[in-house]
């Protein structure tokens, strides 16, 4: 089945710790994406990459940092520069020319920082 | 900048009836893409609905249809039909390119009851 997987569901670590957020895809994409969402708020862009060796950051990139090594994964690291981490993780990615240009979700990750 | 928003935090709709989701959008880009998500409580992100910006027709999948009023720059959602199962978030987002990449910004979403 094709699909993307994001590990773990749940994810607790200690304040000052970094952290690896995992992100593989099976379905052949060319661009990934990762997505902050807190409480009661919308999707937030944290980093996107269009091919492999390549990435750009979004709009609050500050205190994350991501790799690309290879088309089928896309690690997030929430290193302890991130101020306020506790949040719910998205992974997304998209085909090129994918049928109107959707982007499909991961099951996402929620991170909590004690 | 590019921005969408989604007035209505909650709302609430009888099952079997219908319902709107309002959503409005700002780009100077003519060609964009306008999407409906779906969020259940498991987090999860369902796609539910596309509209492009040259597109002449209104889209529509089963229950769910996008009225697109491109000169209002709104593209609400309507759930005709209402159902339990449809009690979620929905996010509005749209597709914006700029210099070749693809991004896409999202409302901070509407909570949707139905009730029995």
């Amino acid at each position: 089945d094709g699909g993307i997987t994001q590990s773990p569901k749940y994810l607790f670590r200690k304040e000052g710790q970094n952290v690896t957020l995992s992100c593989e895809q099976n379905l052949n994409h060319d661009a990934m994406y990762w997505y902050r969402q807190d409480p009661g708020q919308g999707l937030r862009l944290i980093y996107y990459s269009q091919i492999v060796n390549d990435f750009q950051k979004g709009d609050i990139a500050e205190g994350y940092s991501v790799s690309r090594e290879k088309k089928e994964s896309f690690p997030l690291t929430v290193t302890s520069a991130q101020k306020n981490p506790t949040a719910f993780y998205l992974c997304a990615s998209r085909p090129r020319g994918g049928r109107d240009d959707e982007q499909f979700f991961g099951p996402g990750t929620r991170l909590t920082v004690l | 900048a590019q921005k969408i928003t989604q007035t209505q935090p909650g709302m609430f709709v009888q099952e079997k009836e219908a319902v709107t989701l309002d959503c409005t959008y700002d780009t100077s880009d003519p060609s964009y893409g306008l999407f409906w998500y779906k969020q259940p409580s498991s987090g999860e992100m369902i796609f539910l609905i596309y509209q492009g910006s040259y597109d002449q027709q209104n889209a529509t999948e089963g229950r769910y249809s996008l009225n697109f009023q491109k000169a209002r720059k709104s593209a609400n959602l309507v759930i005709s039909a209402s159902q339990l199962g449809d009690s979620a978030m929905y996010f509005c987002a749209m597709r914006e390119a700029t210099s070749g990449t693809y991004k896409y910004i999202f409302g901070t979403g509407t909570r949707l009851k139905v009730l029995a």
